[in-house]
């Protein structure tokens, strides 16, 4: 069965490095999310990717972060100088329709700033 | 703004109970709502997506409704079993432009052989 799949699964970083998630989402989806989770609070989203470009992005997206498509296949969420309140899961989806359509999640990336 | 509460927060069973899962949310206008499962420091794993059109949707022994104009929806699990121990998170898409899934609290469920 096609699923997400995500990289690294845990990450540990200091405070101020740039940290970089990868995602390889379902091959014939179009859709491209990350969501985050920070340890016993609700799922929360970050950002909305369509056509290579930013469909939706939520408050905490702020400029520290960027996402991008390098290629077919992979989908990238970059943190550039990350933060204490930055630990948390980090979770890609992806969907084949935007509004109909059934919302597949990898594992997600443990992201540790120390 | 959609808010999304589920109740109870934990439940406790012991196996073989059916049991029902509650989700509420403050905004109707929805496209559909997804339950998912989550187990402890893993992923969301879907299972079951119900549209705006639907009143049910089935898979095995799980049973989800949707009350749109109430604002409600039930995830039913038949005949509960050790392995359903998770939380079960449920999720509306709401009409408007926004692609984001709100999420509640979750229901954390533990079956007891």
């Amino acid at each position: 069965e096609p699923e997400v799949t995500q990289t690294p699964s845990h990450q540990v970083t200091q405070m101020g490095q740039e940290v970089i998630l990868r995602c390889v989402p379902i091959s014939n989806h179009l859709y491209f999310y990350w969501y985050r989770q920070i340890l016993g609070q609700k799922v929360e989203f970050l950002v909305s990717f369509y056509n290579n470009e930013i469909s939706e992005k939520s408050e905490i997206f702020d400029d520290q972060f960027s996402v991008e498509r390098p290629d077919g296949s992979n989908f990238t969420l970059k943190i550039r100088s990350t933060k204490l309140e930055d630990s948390a899961m980090y979770f890609c989806a992806s969907k084949g329709d935007r509004w109909t359509g059934e919302l597949f999640f990898g594992e997600g990336s443990r992201l540790t700033v120390l | 703004k959609q808010e999304v509460t589920q109740i109870p927060a934990a439940l406790s069973v012991p196996e073989g109970e059916n049991l029902v899962l509650n989700c509420s949310f403050t905004d109707s206008a929805i496209y559909n709502l997804q339950w998912f499962r989550q187990d402890p420091g893993k992923g969301l794993t879907s299972l079951l997506l119900i549209q705006s059109s639907q009143r049910e949707q089935t898979s095995g022994r799980l049973n989800a409704s949707l009350d749109k104009s109430s604002g409600r929806s039930t995830l039913y699990i038949a005949a509960s079993q050790p392995g359903d121990s998770a939380t079960y998170l449920c999720a509306p898409l709401t009409q408007g432009g926004s692609e984001k899934l709100v999420f509640g609290k979750g229901t954390k469920l533990t079956v007891n052989p």
